[in-house]
C-alpha cells in the first residue's frame, strides 16, 4: 500500500517563475493538506482540499493556489516565485471519515528559488 | 504569543534515559494534540495523538495532556540513538481545524 506520494522531489526555479507540485494521497484518504516548511521551522499550513474544494486556508498570499482532482490527488501552484518561497513543501492526507485529525505526510518537494 | 511553543533544544540525553519533551499552546479551544518525529531531511512521521486529559502510552512513548495548564508532553523511555530527531508538537483547533505545528525540539541521544 503506497503512502502519500509527491513529485518532484527536488526542483530549482528562478525568481518570478511559476511552479506546480503534485501529490497523491494514501489509499482510503480523501482530504489533502499542504504545508510549507522552511529550514529550522515547523510546517506552516497553506490550505486544505476536500471534495475538490479549498476548505481552509492559512496565512499565505494568493500566489499560492491549489486544486484537487476527482481521484483525490492534488496540486499546489505558486506564481511569481520569491527567494523566500524556498522551502520543503509537504503534502499530507487524512483518512476518509477520520474524526481525530491525524495527518500522514509525503516525503515532500524541496523547492529552491534562485 | 505563538499558538504552539516548544523549546528548540537541542535536548541531549544519554542512551537508556527518559527524554521529556514539552509543548504549550495558546488556544483553549484546541481539541486534539499530536506528536510527530522528523529525521533530518525527511518528512514528519506521526508518533501518537491524545485528546483526553491524562496519559496515553504506546510502547516506549507516553503522551501527557493537561488542558487546564495548556500543555502537552511526550516522554520517551529507554531512549536510543535512533530516537535522535526533531520532535514536532501539533495542535488541532476544534473538530474541523487543521494542525498547527510548533517549531520542534531537537533531541540527541548519546550512546
Amino acid at each position: 500500500d503506497a503512502g502519500v506520494t509527491q513529485s518532484p522531489t527536488h526542483l530549482i526555479k528562478t525568481r518570478g517563475q511559476q511552479v506546480t507540485l503534485r501529490c497523491s494521497p494514501k489509499s482510503g484518504h480523501d482530504t489533502v493538506s499542504w504545508y510549507q516548511q522552511a529550514l529550522g521551522q515547523g510546517p506552516q499550513f497553506i490550505f486544505q482540499y476536500y471534495e475538490e474544494e479549498e476548505r481552509q486556508r492559512g496565512n499565505f498570499p494568493d500566489r499560492f493556489s491549489g486544486h484537487q482532482f476527482p481521484n483525490y490527488s492534488s496540486e499546489l501552484n505558486v506564481n511569481a516565485l520569491l527567494l523566500g518561497d524556498s522551502a520543503l513543501y509537504l503534502c499530507a492526507s487524512r483518512p476518509r471519515g477520520a474524526n481525530t485529525g491525524e495527518l500522514f505526510f509525503g516525503e515532500g518537494s524541496r523547492l529552491t528559488v534562485l | 504569543q505563538k499558538e504552539v511553543e516548544q523549546n528548540s533544544g537541542p535536548l541531549s540525553v544519554p542512551e537508556g534515559a527518559i527524554a521529556s519533551l514539552n509543548c504549550t499552546y495558546s488556544d483553549r479551544g484546541s481539541q486534539s494534540f499530536f506528536w510527530y518525529r522528523q529525521y533530518s531531511g525527511k518528512s514528519p512521521e506521526l508518533i501518537m495523538f491524545i485528546y483526553s486529559n491524562g496519559d496515553k502510552e504506546d510502547g516506549r512513548f507516553t503522551a501527557q495532556l493537561n488542558k487546564a495548564s495548556q500543555y502537552v508532553s511526550l516522554l520517551i523511555r529507554d531512549s536510543q540513538p535512533s530516537d535522535s530527531a526533531t520532535y514536532l508538537c501539533a495542535v488541532r483547533r476544534g473538530s474541523q481545524g487543521n494542525l498547527i505545528f510548533g517549531k520542534g525540539t531537537k533531541l540527541s541521544v548519546k550512546p
